[in-house]
C-alpha cells in the first residue's frame, strides 16, 4: 500500500495559464474524489468518481474545471484559464468501496 | 446548507492530559462521521471513523457519537507535544449514496510540554 499520490507538489503559475494535477489512488481503490482546501477552512467536495464514471460535480467545480479518470485507475484535474481565486491546496482521496477516505499530500497551487 | 461546526480554538492542553474536541452536524441524514488529523501544509490523516450512537476507542483516542443531539466528539488520552495539529471533523452528506465529506473548519490542538 503506497498511498495516494499527487504530482506536482507544487504548481506556481501565471493568471490566465491551464494546468493539470495528476492523482494516483491507493491500488485497487474504485473510488477517488477531488476536494480543494483554502488557509484556515476544510476541505471543500469538488468532484467523485467510481471506477471511471464521475458521478458527481460540485457547483464549485466552474466551466473551466475539469476532471477525468480514465480507465478508472488515475485522475486528472484541468483549471483553464487560471483565476487568482483558484489558489489553494487540491486534495485527492480514495477508498474501496464506502469505506473511509485517504487523501494523499495534495497539489499546492499558487496563481501570480 | 449543510454545516459541520467546531470551534476553531487554539485548545491547549498541558502534556499528559485530556484533550477534548467536539463537532456539532446539521445532516440528520449523515451517517458516517470521521475526525482527521492535519499538521500544517499537511494534508488531512484519518484518525477515527464512527457510524453507531456511542464510543469507540482506539488506542489513546475515543470517538464518541450522538445522533439524536447530532454532535460527535474526539477525545486525546495522555496528550503528547506530537499531537498538537488540527482537527478535522468529517461527516458524509446524508443526501448521496456515496461518501461525500462535508469538513468542518477544524479544531487547532497546542499541547504543551
Amino acid at each position: 500500500d503506497t498511498g495516494v499520490s499527487q504530482n506536482p507538489r507544487h504548481k506556481i503559475t501565471k493568471r490566465g495559464q491551464n494546468v493539470t494535477f495528476r492523482c494516483d489512488p491507493i491500488s485497487e481503490h474504485n473510488r477517488l474524489y477531488w476536494y480543494r482546501q483554502t488557509l484556515g477552512q476544510g476541505p471543500e467536495f469538488l468532484t467523485y468518481f467510481q471506477n471511471e464514471a464521475q458521478l458527481e460535480k460540485s457547483r464549485l467545480l466552474s466551466d473551466r474545471f475539469s476532471a477525468e479518470r480514465p480507465k478508472g485507475s488515475f485522475s486528472t484535474l484541468e483549471i483553464q484559464r487560471t483565476e487568482q481565486g483558484d489558489s489553494a491546496m487540491y486534495l485527492c482521496a480514495s477508498s474501496p468501496g464506502n469505506q473511509p477516505q485517504h487523501f494523499g499530500d495534495g497539489t499546492r497551487l499558487s496563481i501570480l | 446548507q449543510k454545516e459541520v461546526e467546531q470551534n476553531s480554538g487554539p485548545l491547549s492542553v498541558p502534556e499528559g492530559a485530556i484533550a477534548s474536541l467536539n463537532c456539532t452536524y446539521s445532516d440528520r441524514g449523515s451517517q458516517s462521521f470521521f475526525w482527521y488529523r492535519q499538521y500544517s501544509g499537511k494534508s488531512p490523516e484519518l484518525i477515527m471513523s464512527i457510524y453507531s450512537n456511542g464510543d469507540k476507542e482506539d488506542g489513546r483516542f475515543t470517538a464518541q457519537l450522538n445522533k439524536a443531539s447530532q454532535y460527535v466528539s474526539l477525545l486525546i488520552r495522555d496528550s503528547q507535544p506530537s499531537d498538537s495539529a488540527t482537527y478535522l471533523c468529517a461527516v458524509n452528506d446524508g443526501r448521496t449514496g456515496f461518501q461525500k465529506l462535508v469538513f468542518g473548519t477544524g479544531t487547532r490542538l497546542l499541547v504543551s510540554p
